[in-house]
């Protein structure tokens, strides 16, 4: 049972234009939800999370929104640079109740297009 | 951010030995680390909780016996590969609890003979 879905494997967009890449849950008690980049044969490395308080969370170029409503989350990279180009993992968890286990989702991987 | 390292990076051994895999936090104290493996092109799939000085929790589906965790100190854990076979060939990665936050470490490939 994949609680974490990212249903685009892929995604590619033009270098300067908006990355969006989405992520549903299906568990209403994550409370806590992060985005990892990661290259292969490296392990993750933290972009941006978020808490169920909020609504949105914005660093630099990257933002993501959360509908909790929806059990939605997406991440935006705008502008988007071809070194922004990865496997993007979205990973949700209970930290606030005490449940720091991350379950990740499937993964979008992102190219951007020079 | 916090640093955590892996050792080795990567290993390739024969069929029924065993492997040994660090995982460091280099900066700062972990209570807990948690061990992932990922087969090509899908997921991290948790494999098991480590806790500082007590059991590790396992997920489930994933064999105590096959894969032991040792977590000695605040800054190291261990994950031994018990008479690895072919099918246990994967990408290893640990990560390490600051705050709310997993530190990840680089990742080992094993691969068995």
């Amino acid at each position: 049972d994949q609680q974490v879905k990212q249903n685009s494997p892929s995604l590619s967009v033009q270098e300067g234009r908006i990355s969006i890449l989405n992520c549903d849950y299906t568990n209403s008690m994550f409370d806590y939800f992060l985005w990892y980049k990661k290259y292969p044969a490296e392990g993750p490395t933290f972009l941006i999370s978020i808490s169920s308080i909020k609504d949105k969370n914005e660093d630099g170029r990257f933002t993501v929104f959360l509908n909790k409503s929806a059990k939605h989350l997406s991440l935006h990279i705008v502008p988007s640079q071809p070194g922004d180009s990865a496997v993007y993992f979205c990973a949700a968890s209970g930290a606030t109740s005490g449940t720091y286990k991350y379950i990740f989702g499937t993964g979008t991987r992102l190219k951007v297009l020079a | 951010g916090a640093v955590v390292s892996q050792h080795p990076s990567r290993v390739i051994c024969k069929s029924g030995t065993s492997v040994k895999i660090e995982c460091r936090s280099l900066d700062f104290q972990a209570t807990t680390m948690f061990w992932y493996r990922q087969f090509p092109k899908q997921s991290l799939m948790l494999m098991a909780t480590s806790n500082e000085g007590s059991k590790a929790t396992y997920e489930q589906g994933v064999e105590k016996d096959k894969f032991l965790i040792n977590h000695a100190s605040l800054t190291l854990s261990t994950l031994t590969v018990t008479s690895a076979h072919p099918e246990d060939s994967s990408f290893y990665i640990c990560s390490a609890r600051g705050g709310y936050e997993q530190f990840f470490g680089p990742g080992t490939r094993l691969t068995v003979l």
